[in-house]
């Protein structure tokens, strides 16, 4: 069965210092993989999203994620983040007939 | 406006009580699902509709029911809401004319307390 991994559940960084969270999944195939995010008091957004082609995927508000097939791993990046970061982080990958099975989230906090 | 909306936004009942929660979407998609978010565990998936005559158990459907009354509506009702029902409830749908793809959109969601 498909399974998704996020080690962190919680990440501090600083205002401005680079980001990278971690996502590892379990799937037979060639996976389709997302990262959303949650703002406090709100519903989920895309940030990104990887179906096949460069393995290099870039989302909105500056992040991107590398897809490692050896490693099985879709980690998320930011070179420099701020303070409207802070929110929680869930990685996804697509478990066939549209659905999806989701990470337990990290929680990342952005100190000044 | 949002294009996927849940009612109410926040709900505080008791022990035994019958609970509904309405989704509504204007993005004309087929597939809906409902989802509960518990702390340290992510979203888990509760039920899902590929269209209005198409109801599916999900990963945690026990003491949940849906129903599909139109393509743009799907509520989730739980029966005799018990404590550890308590969770922040997301709705979400997808399009099937891009099926594989998988990608989802969520409403806002609804916080639901049971005493």
């Amino acid at each position: 069965a498909q399974s998704v991994t996020q080690p962190d559940i919680h990440i501090t960084v600083s205002e401005g210092a680079s980001l990278e969270l971690r996502c590892n999944y379990s799937y037979g195939a060639t996976p389709y993989l997302f990262w959303y995010v949650q703002s406090p008091g709100q519903g989920l957004q895309l940030l990104l999203k990887y179906f096949s082609g460069d393995t290099l995927v870039q989302g909105i508000k500056g992040f991107e994620a590398e897809f490692k097939r050896s490693q099985s791993s879709f980690n998320l990046r930011k070179p420099s983040v701020h303070w409207s970061d802070a929110a929680e982080y869930f990685c996804a990958v697509g478990a066939g007939g549209n659905k999806l099975v989701f990470g337990a989230g990290t929680i990342l906090r952005v100190k000044s | 406006d949002a294009d996927v909306t849940q009612t109410p936004r926040n709900r505080i009942t008791k022990t035994g009580k019958r609970i509904m929660l309405e989704c509504s979407q204007t993005k004309g998609h087929d597939r809906m699902y409902w989802y509960r978010q518990d702390p340290g565990l992510g979203l888990r998936l509760i039920y899902y509709s590929f269209d209005v005559k198409d109801i599916n158990k999900g990963e945690i459907s026990d003491g949940y029911s849906v129903s599909r009354q139109a393509q743009a509506k799907f509520s989730l009702s739980l029966e005799s809401a018990i404590p550890n029902q308590t969770a922040l409830y997301f709705c979400a749908t997808s399009d099937d004319r891009t099926s594989g793809n998988n990608e989802q959109f969520f409403g806002p969601g609804t916080r639901l307390t049971v005493l």
